[in-house]
């Protein structure tokens, strides 16, 4: 079946440093990957995508590449600021349908 | 665009009453999603359409809850009777399928007491 799996919450981070969020995928066929960010009070907002293996994905300095042989998505920032300050989801569809499957988020709460 | 508009962003309602909530998608957008967003079990699906059509609704909690899409431009999630566990964030997601991104409306944020 088809399902994501992201590092447990909550993460916090002084500003400027860097950040990892862990995603790793089970899929059938080859799945398209995402990640979203819910800033507080708001809906999801796609972040950035990978379609195919070895893509790399980037927006606002958050980059994650498609790694098929290890099954994961890591989100990372080489420097966070407080405006980052979010829940990040990481989220699949697969090739053959047109359903999402969100992990279950990473809050992150960068301090000054 | 506007982008997908819920409607209310926020309700409060008595235990009983009957809850509509809409929502309308971006034009050209031919897939719907209702999904529900609470602190204890994260983001949930409860149904899909695709071309004004359900797909799955599994995820449709209980009889109470029911979803509609008569149009391309239009949806309802009513929940009928509401019980106080309903309260949650209801988020409306469209997209044009082939697996493109959803984009997410604001939500309604409802509570039942």
């Amino acid at each position: 079946g088809n399902s994501v799996t992201q590092m447990e919450g909550p993460v916090t981070l002084s500003e400027e440093a860097f950040l990892t969020i862990n995603c790793t995928y089970t899929a059938t066929g080859y799945p398209s990957l995402f990640w979203y960010v819910q800033y507080p009070g708001e809906g999801l907002q796609l972040l950035l995508k990978a379609t195919k293996a070895d893509d790399k994905g980037s927006n606002k300095g958050f980059e994650a590449t498609y790694r098929k042989e290890t099954t994961s998505f890591h989100l990372e920032k080489g420097s966070v600021q407080v405006s980052d300050s979010a829940v990040y989801f990481c989220a699949l569809t697969a090739n053959t349908g047109n359903q999402f499957y969100f992990g279950t988020g990473t809050s992150l709460t960068v301090i000054p | 665009d506007a982008g997908v508009i819920q409607s209310p962003r926020h309700e409060v309602t008595e235990m009983g009453q009957e809850v509509t909530l809409r929502c309308k998608p971006i034009s050209g957008h031919n897939s719907l999603f209702w999904y529900r967003q609470t602190m204890m079990r994260g983001l949930e699906l409860l149904i899909y359409f695709n071309n004004n059509v359900p797909i799955d609704d599994s995820g449709m909690p209980e009889d109470r809850f029911s979803a509609k899409m008569p149009n391309a431009s239009f949806s309802t999630l009513k929940i009928q009777p509401s019980e106080p566990r309903d309260s949650a964030v209801y988020f409306c997601a469209s997209n044009l399928g082939g697996g493109q991104g959803y984009t997410f409306g604001s939500g309604t944020r409802l509570t039942v007491v």
